[in-house]
Parts: C-alpha cells; structure tokens; sequence
C-alpha cells in the first residue's frame, strides 16, 4: 500500500503499553483539533476531537490533552494493540472548514 | 454505508500530460474537500466546495489546478501540463455541512507520479 512518510518521527512501543504522541500547533487562534490515524494506502481516519474550552477528552483507549499555553496537544492510547500501528496526525481548527495538519507522527507497536 | 471513494487509486503518468482524478463523496453531503499529501507530510488544503461552487479554492498550487463538482456530487480535480512536484496523493474528503465540527471523511486517496 501508498507509504504515507518515509522519514516521519517514530514512536515504538511494546504491545500493551501506553503510548503519548505530541503535537505542536501553530495557531494561537485555533479553537477546535482533531487526531486522526492514517494506515498505509488509506486516507486519515477521525480518532478523537477537542474544543479549546476544554483541556482533556477521553474516548475508548484514547485521551486527547490540550495545552493552549504552549499550544501542545497530545495523544495517549491505552494498551497499544498492533493495529494502531498507523501515521497519526494532528489538526487544528480556527472555527472554519479548512484544517491544518501536523507533519505527523509514526507509531509501530513492537509484539 | 459506502464511504469516499476515489479513482483511480495509482495514476503514473509523463511530464507535461493531462490528468484527471475522481471523487465519490458520501451520499447527502454537501461539503468537498480536496487535500494534497506530500512524502513524509501531512495533508495540505487544495480547494473546498459547497454544493456545486467552489467556495475556497485559496489551496490551489497554481492555475495548472482546477477542480469541478457540477451537480453537487462527483467531483473531479484536473491538472494539465503536470510536473514532476505535483507527484503526490490526492486525498478527497467529504462532510454533512460546512464548518469545524463537521467530521471530514477521507476518501482513500489517488496516488499521481509524475515521471
């Protein structure tokens, strides 16, 4: 399937084991992200979302950390499984259609 | 329920030829999107539609570009005069409404090399 980056940051972590992947966003006006997953050959898949009013999300096995401060965002799975071996992307969002997304990080779950 | 589709899925073609990529949205919605992938990058705005107008086309790399949505469906993304930089994968998304929190759907993508 399509390669989506050769050269993207890495995180390897042993199945079971929790997983933080970070984002750095650009926008101080940005009110609204979103991860996303990205498996080989496909196209980014929703995972989770937070409005800036909020500074944590939690959905099944992920939770969404927001720091407008620094504007930092982060992605923690719980338990990581081999099937979110994926590129995952974060997106902000200054309250209009168009988002902007992150270079992306790729996670590869050791067995 | 069937989601974005997009074909072809690999299109390799010469420098300087024309080409044509195709997107299905999900049935109802009124939001299109198509993105650019680079290598190692994440997706990049190109142009959005409401209906059948072009509300934002702001992404669009250069007048090469264009992209049509005549009856508020299918839309197709058209380059002409292609150029080895425009190898890439053309991600297509679509959503129920305009606006942040309309969740984008992503088609699978068209991968286009340029030789």
């Amino acid at each position: 399937g399509e390669s989506v980056g050769l050269h993207l940051p890495t995180l390897s972590v042993q199945e079971g084991d929790n997983s933080i992947i970070n984002c750095a966003y650009s926008n101080s006006a940005s009110d609204y992200f979103i991860w996303y997953k990205q498996e080989s050959g496909k196209g980014p898949q929703f995972i989770i979302d937070i409005r800036s009013n909020m500074d944590k999300r939690q959905g099944q096995r992920v939770t969404v950390l927001l720091n407008k401060t620094v504007k930092h965002l982060s992605l923690q799975i719980a338990a990581t499984q081999p099937g979110d071996s994926a590129v995952y992307f974060c997106a902000e969002n200054s309250g209009t259609y168009k988002y902007i997304f992150g270079t992306g990080t790729r996670l590869k779950v050791l067995a | 329920g069937a989601g974005v589709s997009q074909t072809p899925s690999n299109k390799v073609t010469e420098k300087g030829k024309y080409v044509e990529l195709r997107c299905d949205p999900i049935s109802g919605h009124t939001a299109l999107y198509w993105y650019r992938q680079s290598l190692g990058q994440g997706p990049e705005f190109l142009i959005y539609f409401q209906g059948t107008g072009a509300a934002d086309d702001s992404g669009l790399p250069n007048d090469r570009f264009f992209a049509v949505r005549p009856e508020g469906s299918v839309s197709t993304l058209k380059i002409q005069r292609t150029e080895r930089g425009d190898s890439a994968v053309y991600l297509c998304a679509s959503s129920l409404g305009q606006g942040a929190q309309n969740e984008q759907f992503f088609g699978p993508g068209t991968r286009l090399t340029v030789l």
